[in-house]
């Protein structure tokens, strides 16, 4: 079937270590995954996409690889800071005519 | 911009009641979308217009949920009549194309008794 999913739905890591927030996807036709942030009591807020034809996309602090080989999209933050703390969303979309696909969340808590 | 507005906040209502959910989009922007998120289906899309039209309500779990957009700057999601399964939060996100960046609203927080 089509799904988008997460390997782990917790993640703790001490403030300023980097942090790794996996993602394993289905449909081998995606070409473009997405990933947002969730804070608590907000909605989810865009942090950085790619594109398939990509596997490495690199933002401010983020970046994105994309491993289309076994279907797996990561999110590595660096230098985790407390303002991370939220939940992570992966999602997917199936061609460029195709709604967007939300994973279940990873929830990422920073120890001080 | 004030970013995507979604009215109430909070709606607590009674089983068997109407309940309409509020969106403004970002001004500017042709793509409005309708999500729910629950602690056990996760974020789910229910529907979503371009240029005031539905494009795609496959996600709209029955009959009882009905969404309007009758112009470029407000669309609602109403449910009638309301059932306890139907709490959850309801995000508006708008966007400027239908496949691009999406801009989520704050929610709203339905709990139906």
């Amino acid at each position: 079937g089509e799904s988008v999913g997460l390997h782990l739905p917790t993640l703790s890591v001490q403030e300023g270590d980097n942090s790794i927030i996996n993602c394993a996807y289905s449909n081998s036709a995606s070409d473009y995954f997405i990933w947002y942030k969730q804070e608590s009591g907000k909605g989810p807020q865009f942090i950085i996409d790619i594109r398939s034809n990509m596997d490495k996309r690199q933002g401010q602090r983020v970046t994105v690889l994309l491993n289309k080989t076994v279907k797996h999209l990561s999110l590595q933050i660096a230098a985790t800071q407390p303002g991370d703390s939220a939940v992570y969303f992966c999602a997917e979309r199936y061609s460029s005519a195709s709604k967007i696909i939300f994973g279940s969340g990873t929830r990422l808590s920073i120890r001080p | 911009d004030a970013g995507v507005i979604q009215s109430p906040r909070h709606e607590v209502t009674e089983m068997g009641q109407e309940v309409t959910l509020r969106c403004k989009p970002i001004s500017g922007h042709n793509s409005l979308f309708w999500y729910r998120q629950t602690m056990m289906r996760g974020l789910e899309l229910l529907i979503y217009f371009n240029n005031n039209v539905p494009i795609d309500d496959s996600g709209m779990p029955e009959d009882r949920f009905s969404a309007k957009m009758p112009n470029a700057s407000f669309s609602t999601l109403k449910i009638q009549p309301s059932e306890p399964r139907d709490s959850a939060v309801y995000f508006c996100a708008s966007s400027l194309q239908p496949f691009d960046e999406q801009f989520f609203g704050p929610g709203t927080r339905l709990t139906v008794l």
